[in-house]
């Protein structure tokens, strides 16, 4: 079955613009995450969204922000961007949501490395 | 606080031989959940193997084993018999059990190279 996709896999834009990343899910995983990773700061959850809500968001400003569709896809938008938004983020989908589950893998997308100029 | 600690930067090992890899987490929780993730220069995540707070066994999936230290708070990553495919960084990560608390928190990692 074809994995997480997401678009684009590379960008390159300048501070003050903003950039849409899109995420497609495995078919049936209703559950989607995005996490920021650079090389100063490691892996941070970004937020998660489930049937089309968000439930949960990290410790990011409110210039990033995402949504969900009714197909699960998701999207993040980061606005105003700035040098330090250069990063690789990355979406994880998941089959179900509860704590400690093994159903609850996370399963990640290639990424899209985004270079803020 | 670090939730999860990864104490090892980079490591090298010698193709065929096994390596361990180190995690220790910090939680309240009684019910959670550890994973293990590959990623390689590609910047795919790859899961590798998952262990739950409740598990008696250590988990096992193929060259990937788990060391399950539960009072010690230890997850230590165990590859044997290293292919040269295994040069990756590797990500330790924990999902704590709380209502609607889903996200997972992630290691600093760490680097393995495998030597011919």
């Amino acid at each position: 079955k074809a994995g997480v996709t997401q678009t684009p896999r590379y960008l390159i834009k300048t501070r003050g613009q903003q950039v849409t990343l899109s995420c497609s899910p495995i078919s049936g995983h209703r559950s989607v995450s995005w996490y920021q990773q650079t090389p100063g700061q490691g892996l941070q959850f970004l937020f998660e969204y489930f049937s089309e809500t968000q439930r949960n968001k990290g410790n990011f400003p409110g210039r990033f922000s995402g949504r969900q569709f009714s197909n699960s896809r998701s999207e993040m938008n980061v606005s105003t961007l700035e040098l330090g938004d250069s990063a690789l983020y990355l979406c994880a989908s998941s089959l179900v949501s509860g704590p400690s589950s093994g159903a609850n893998v996370l399963t990640f997308g290639a990424g899209s490395r985004l270079t803020v100029l | 606080a670090q939730k999860i600690t990864q104490t090892q930067p980079g490591m090298f090992v010698q193709e065929k031989e096994a390596v361990t890899l180190d995690c220790t987490y910090d939680t309240s929780d009684q019910s959670y959940g550890l994973f293990w993730y590959k990623q390689p220069s590609s910047g795919e995540m790859i899961f590798l193997i998952y262990q739950g707070s409740y598990d008696e066994q250590n988990a096992t999936e193929g060259r990937y084993s788990l060391n399950f230290q539960k009072a010690r708070k230890s997850a230590n990553l165990v590859i044997s018999a290293s292919q040269l495919g295994d040069s990756a960084m590797y990500f330790c990560a924990m999902r704590e059990g709380r209502p609607n608390d889903y996200k997972l928190s992630f290691g600093a990692g760490t680097t393995v190279t495998v030597r011919a």
